[in-house]
Parts: structure tokens; C-alpha cells; sequence
């Protein structure tokens, strides 16, 4: 079954220390995968996706098949970064997206 | 301005009320989404529609209804077999395998 699981459901930083957002996935083929952030009364939106292998806001994710992870990391905390971050996997050739439970990023100053 | 709309944002419904809730997107994307977003459970899918008149069931579509007549429009009914209606909706539009894009919400509250 498909399945995308973030273990931890708050995360807790101070500000300038390095971010790891977990996130695992079953999925028996080669899914395209995504993080999604939603801040504070706004919209959930797209923050990245594996296949472009680009750093947005400082925030990098590499995908790792063996261990079926996508973990988003990001160096330095900003306040800033605070939200609901959303680890989310979608099939080949179908339109259908698996989200998971999400984590809440706290940023502390 | 392109983008998808929920509407109403806040809605109250009595118990053993049937309610639609709203979706519309001016994207041109094929598929269109309904999730339910509740604490501590993340988005859960109700229905999907990859095409105009088709749409799937996704994890926790019973008590949900949906219908997809044209390609902007993904309405969602909430029926009275719905046990717990009370929680956030969101509604999501795409092309294939690309970003998803999201509404604002609708917050359904049964009283």
C-alpha cells in the first residue's frame, strides 16, 4: 500500500540551528515526491519537489531509495520557518497525491 | 487571477443536513481534489477527478459525495451519513504529476 509517514508531530528549534523533517514512503515503484508548507492562515503550498533537485528558502530534500526517505533539511533555523510542513508522494501516470501526517516546525528565537 | 476558490469559507450545518461545498479553478488542470484536514491526522482524500464526468474514491469517502459536469467546477457533498463532518476541507487542483495547488479552505462546523 502507499504510504507516506512523518514520525514526529512537533519539532522544536532554536533559531540558527540545522532543521531535519523526517519523512518515509512505501510505495513499490519510483514515485515523484514533494514537500508542501502551510504558514499561519495561508494556503498550503508546494516548498519542493525531489525531481527538480532545488534549495528553496534554504531548505534542501534528497531522495534516498534505499532507506524510501525524503527528509527535509535546512542548515540554520529562521524564525520565519515556522509552519506545517507536509511530506506528500504521488504516482506516475495517475494524478493521485498521498499526503502524510505532517509536522509542526516551531522556531524559537 | 488564476487560482482555485473554495466558497464559503465558514459553514454551519445542523445534524442530518446534507451541504455542498464549493471548489472552482481557472488553472485548466485536469484533476481536481477533496481533503479533509483534521489535527494529528494530516490530509486525508475523500474523492479525486482525473477527467470531467469520472472521479475515484480515495481513503475516507464514505459519507462524501462529489460530481465533476465541467472541468472548473469539483463540488462536495457532505451528507448526513457523514458520521463526523465537523473539520477542515481543502480542495486541491492539478496537472499530472506536477504541483498540486490549493484553496483556502472551508471550515465545516455541525451543530
Amino acid at each position: 500500500a502507499q504510504r507516506v509517514t512523518q514520525p514526529e508531530k512537533l519539532l522544536s528549534v532554536f533559531k540558527g540551528a540545522p532543521v531535519e523533517l523526517k519523512c518515509n514512503y512505501s510505495y513499490s515503484g519510483s514515485p515523484e515526491l514533494f514537500w508542501y508548507v502551510q504558514y499561519s492562515r495561508q494556503r498550503l503550498q508546494l516548498l519542493l519537489r525531489h525531481i527538480s533537485r532545488e534549495s528553496i528558502k534554504g531548505f534542501t530534500a534528497d531522495l534516498n531509495k534505499g532507506e524510501t526517505s525524503f527528509h527535509l533539511k535546512k542548515p540554520f533555523a529562521q524564525e520565519e520557518d515556522s509552519a506545517m510542513y507536509y511530506c506528500a508522494l504521488s504516482s506516475p501516470g495517475t494524478y493521485k497525491y498521498i499526503f502524510g501526517t505532517g509536522t509542526r516546525l516551531k522556531v524559537l528565537a | 487571477d488564476g487560482g482555485i476558490t473554495q466558497s464559503p469559507k465558514y459553514l454551519f450545518r445542523k445534524e442530518g443536513q446534507n451541504v455542498t461545498l464549493s471548489c472552482e479553478q481557472n488553472l485548466n488542470h485536469d484533476a481536481m481534489y477533496w481533503y479533509r484536514q483534521d489535527p494529528g491526522q494530516g490530509l486525508r482524500l475523500i474523492y479525486y477527478s482525473q477527467i470531467v464526468n469520472d472521479f475515484q474514491k480515495g481513503d475516507i469517502a464514505e459519507g462524501y459525495s462529489v460530481s465533476r459536469e465541467k472541468k472548473e467546477s469539483f463540488p462536495l457533498t457532505v451528507t448526513s451519513a457523514q458520521k463526523n463532518p465537523t473539520a477542515f476541507y481543502l480542495c486541491a487542483s492539478s496537472r499530472e504529476n506536477t504541483e498540486a495547488f490549493f484553496g483556502q479552505g472551508t471550515r465545516l462546523t455541525v451543530v
